[in-house]
């Protein structure tokens, strides 16, 4: 998995928990990224971040937040969890825009 | 392919047979092209990529070719193998000026190898 751990790698948790995602690389790539996976949909963007401190939005990203504050972590929190975030959640890495993105092993969260 | 509901596509192929796996992009200014392998219950593994200044470009046992008029891409799997059964499915990066192209990926195609 190209240097990426996700912790946890399963979790269940309660509608209206805070819940945190935990990203690791050891690549040293600048670019990290958050994604979900849920049947009938492709990977969908979360949220991303080009630098330390530097996130942006993807395509699903309401009721979601990040934090990047060293290189080898960026971090997913999901401040209240509802059941439509039950999902499988994948972290990515990259060295840039237009390059390649190496995934890590996911997190299955579920939300009851 | 590229699936439409719950159930991928999938493609049969006896093992040793070459396969081939299809995907329709969406953005005519997509540029950048990748091909990943999931496996049951773990993440996407990059297999290929390619960029939109080539047709083709070859890999080990895989090849990847982009049609940019009909903006068509395959991966072609020569002498299939048991371990190549998985979900495959393509990526692209579109260019939109001024702000980060993400990676936009397909819903992907099952592949199942018979023995």
């Amino acid at each position: 998995d190209a240097g990426i751990t996700q912790s946890p790698r399963h979790k269940v948790t309660e509608t209206g928990t805070p819940v945190t995602l935990r990203c690791h690389q050891t690549e040293n790539h600048r670019y990290m990224y958050w994604y979900r996976q849920d049947p009938g949909h492709g990977l969908r963007l979360i949220h991303y971040s080009y630098g330390v401190k530097d996130t942006d939005k993807g395509e699903v990203s309401d009721g979601y937040s990040v934090s990047r504050s060293k290189t080898e972590d960026f971090l997913l929190t999901l401040e209240s969890a509802t059941s439509s975030q039950t999902s499988v959640y994948f972290c990515a890495i990259g060295s840039g825009v237009r390059e390649t993105q190496y995934f890590g092993p996911g997190t299955r969260l579920l939300v009851l | 392919g590229e699936s439409v509901g719950l159930h991928l596509p999938t493609l049969s192929v006896q093992e040793g047979d070459n396969s081939i796996i299809n995907c329709a992009y969406s953005n005519s200014a997509s540029d950048y092209f990748i091909w990943y392998k999931q496996e049951s219950g773990k993440g996407p593994q990059f297999i290929i990529d390619i960029r939109s200044n080539m047709d083709k470009r070859q890999g080990q046992r895989v090849t990847v070719l982009l049609n940019k008029t009909v903006k068509h891409l395959s991966l072609q799997i020569a002498a299939t193998q048991p371990g190549d059964s998985a979900v495959y499915f393509c990526a692209e990066n579109m260019n939109y000026g001024g702000s980060q192209g993400n990676l936009i990926f397909g819903k992907g195609t099952k592949l199942s190898v018979k023995p």
